[in-house]
Formats: C-alpha cells, sequence, structure tokens
C-alpha cells in the first residue's frame, strides 16, 4: 500500500506558485521521498526526490519538514502544460524496489 | 534523465490472442524493470518485478501463466498478454532502475491495449 497522503485535486493560476502537500507519517529513516506527475494518456514522469534536505531542480523544488512527515512540491511559475496527475511517493531508493503510486494530486492550472 | 521506450504506444486486439509489448532501456542498463497496469481514472498498480536474467516477481491476484514477463537482456524487457480478454484492456507502463544510475527509476511512455 502506499505510504503517503495527498489531496485528491487543487487548482492554481497559470504564473503563480503551485504548492502540493504530501503527508507520509510512517516514512522510515532510510527512505527517500519521490515526486513524480503523469499527463494524460502517457507514463509518469520524474520531478524530484529527497532524502532529509530541501531540494531543487529545474522543474521544482521539494521542501522536506524536519520530521519528514510531510513535504511539498513547489512549482514556481505553473503553466497550462503543468496540469496533470502529481504522485508523491516514499521508497528505498534502492534500484530493485518498485515505486507503490496512491491516488495522486489532479492540479488543473488554467488562464 | 534516462530514457525508456515502449513499443507499441498502442495496440487492438481480438479475443482470445496474444499480444507482445517491449520496453527498452536506450541509455543505460536497466538491472531491473517493473510493469504496471493503470485502469482509466485508477493510479498505477504494480503487476510485476523482473530482474535480467531470473524469472519475474508477481504481485498476489497477477496471474504469471496470463502475463509472460521475459527479462533477457539488460536493455529490453517483454510483457506477453496471452489470451487477452475485453478485461484485459488497460494502459500498461514499464520502468526501468540500474545500480548504476541516481535513485530515481524511468517510467516508458504506456501501452494503450484495447481488446475487443
Amino acid at each position: 500500500d502506499a505510504k503517503t497522503t495527498q489531496p485528491t485535486s487543487m487548482d492554481c493560476a497559470e504564473g503563480r506558485a503551485a504548492n502540493l502537500p504530501c503527508n507520509h507519517s510512517t516514512i522510515s529513516g532510510n527512505e527517500y521521498v519521490y515526486w513524480y506527475r503523469q499527463i494524460h494518456s502517457q507514463g509518469p514522469q520524474y520531478i524530484i526526490h529527497g532524502l532529509k534536505n530541501n531540494e531543487t531542480n529545474e522543474m521544482a523544488s521539494l521542501i522536506i519538514t524536519e520530521d519528514r512527515k510531510s513535504s511539498t512540491l513547489i512549482l514556481p511559475h505553473a503553466t497550462l502544460r503543468d496540469t496533470a496527475v502529481y504522485y508523491c511517493i516514499v521508497g528505498l531508493g534502492q534500484a530493485g524496489t518498485a515505486l507503490i503510486f496512491g491516488k495522486g494530486t489532479t492540479l488543473s492550472v488554467s488562464s | 534523465g534516462a530514457v525508456v521506450s515502449q513499443h507499441p504506444s498502442r495496440v487492438i486486439c481480438k479475443s482470445g490472442t496474444s499480444v507482445k509489448i517491449e520496453c527498452r532501456s536506450l541509455d543505460f542498463q536497466a538491472t531491473t524493470m517493473f510493469w504496471y497496469r493503470q485502469f482509466p481514472k485508477q493510479s498505477l498498480m504494480l503487476m510485476a518485478t523482473s530482474n535480467e536474467g531470473s524469472k519475474a516477481t508477481y504481485e498476489q491476484g497477477v496471474e504469471k501463466d496470463k502475463f509472460l514477463i521475459n527479462h533477457a537482456s539488460l536493455t529490453l524487457s517483454t510483457l506477453t498478454v496471452t489470451s487477452a480478454h475485453p478485461e484485459d484492456s488497460s494502459f500498461y507502463i514499464c520502468s526501468a532502475s540500474s545500480n548504476s544510475l541516481n535513485t530515481e527509476a524511468f517510467f516508458g511512455q504506456g501501452t494503450r491495449l484495447t481488446v475487443v
């Protein structure tokens, strides 16, 4: 079973920051937090991942609370093309371990 | 990031026939590949995990004789849906990971199977 809880849906205006929360209160010390997104009828796209520290890349920022029980994915300037289902996943980060998907958050970006 | 390619992207087949879906890692050696299935408006469900040169490990409720998985090389895994029925119609997605990569896995673009 997925170890994360996310809101079912969120709306965001184009150009504004999209902040997507995720709860993972049972995360273990050696588990990473991964974020993927899935645009309709495509395979999931990797966004970012982190263990303890906040992370930033060209797509997004990941803020992980100090107790690691929750995190927030930030898309700094959302565009229409960011409309997708966003999945927050907790995993060991080992090559032989599958990612288990929850229901995700459907983000709708509108103009 | 690393590239994983699936083929075909869409396939329509008749009931009772078999369909093979290919998953290739294009620029890395995938020590492990995973197969998922996704029904409309639902999340991805893990079907099986396959390591190169070994038999696949199937999740509970997934029939190994119906969904044949072969991972004969470090760059190719195949999923064959045997004796397909309309209820097998779904979006099938593979992902691949490698000991030589960072911790993230990479996904193919998915295959839409329709059984008529």
